[in-house]
């Protein structure tokens, strides 16, 4: 099984409709990341939390993290079709000498419909 | 944020022959990069930890003979893939981190370069 889940693996929303994708981890989180990645290009960095409770936005993105949960989310809030894309979490799930080293979850299909 | 650059940016080689792609650093300078791939519709997998001026770190699975990493300043690593075949065709992806400014922080941004498309014929 995957070591960080994210939930759901596509999603189809309504212009302006708000919406979470999650993201949860088998283990402890030592750091997570949030991008975004149009198919077939490099990933574009949207958020790096570090402590259980951090909240962090941008524009109309929020996300948060829950230590203890080893989860993060990811709302987006009045979503525009230029939000649509692919959203990867990627974290550092080992700590120690991996320091750096980021495993990905599956990533979240986001298709906004105008 | 910080850039990271890649090139080139598509490959189409012959099997057999070897590919080099290489991860740039354009406004800082980076220790470490990572080397990652990625399958259609698929996550990234890591592939290997580049240090400058030492040898590189493989994840498991990876063969270092056939994935050369060469990291040869604070912001330049080439990855070879040498005697390519078609299942080596993938999307290569590079990543660098940034140090934080000022305070404290534990955790180092990365930022991703654009990626390069190889197909291998």
């Amino acid at each position: 099984s995957q070591e960080l889940e994210q939930s759901p693996q596509s999603l189809i929303v309504q212009e302006g409709k708000n919406l979470t994708i999650n993201c949860t981890s088998s283990k402890t989180l030592y750091g997570l990341y949030w991008y975004k990645q149009k198919y077939g290009e490099g990933l574009i960095f949207l958020m790096m939390l570090q402590k259980g409770g951090e909240e962090k936005s941008h524009e109309k993105i929020t996300a948060k993290l829950d230590e203890k949960k080893q989860q993060s989310s990811l709302h987006i809030t009045a979503s525009q079709p230029s939000h649509a894309g692919i959203y990867l979490c990627g974290a550092d799930i080992k700590g120690g000498t991996s320091y750096g080293k980021l495993t990905f979850g599956q990533g979240t299909i986001l298709t906004v419909h105008p | 944020g910080a850039v990271v650059s890649q090139h080139p940016s598509r490959v189409i080689c012959k099997s057999g022959t070897s590919v080099k792609i290489e991860c740039r650093s354009l406004d800082f300078q980076a220790t470490t990069m990572f080397w990652y791939r990625q399958f259609p519709k698929q996550s990234l997998m890591l592939m290997a930890t580049s240090n400058e001026g030492s040898k590189a770190t493989y994840e498991q699975g990876v063969e270092k003979d056939k994935f050369l990493i060469n990291h040869a300043s604070l912001t330049l690593s080439t990855l070879t893939v040498t005697s390519a075949h078609p299942e080596d065709s993938s999307f290569y992806i590079c990543s660098a981190s940034e140090p934080p400014r000022g305070g404290s922080i534990v955790l180092d941004t990365q930022y991703f370069g654009p990626g390069t498309r190889l197909t291998v014929l």
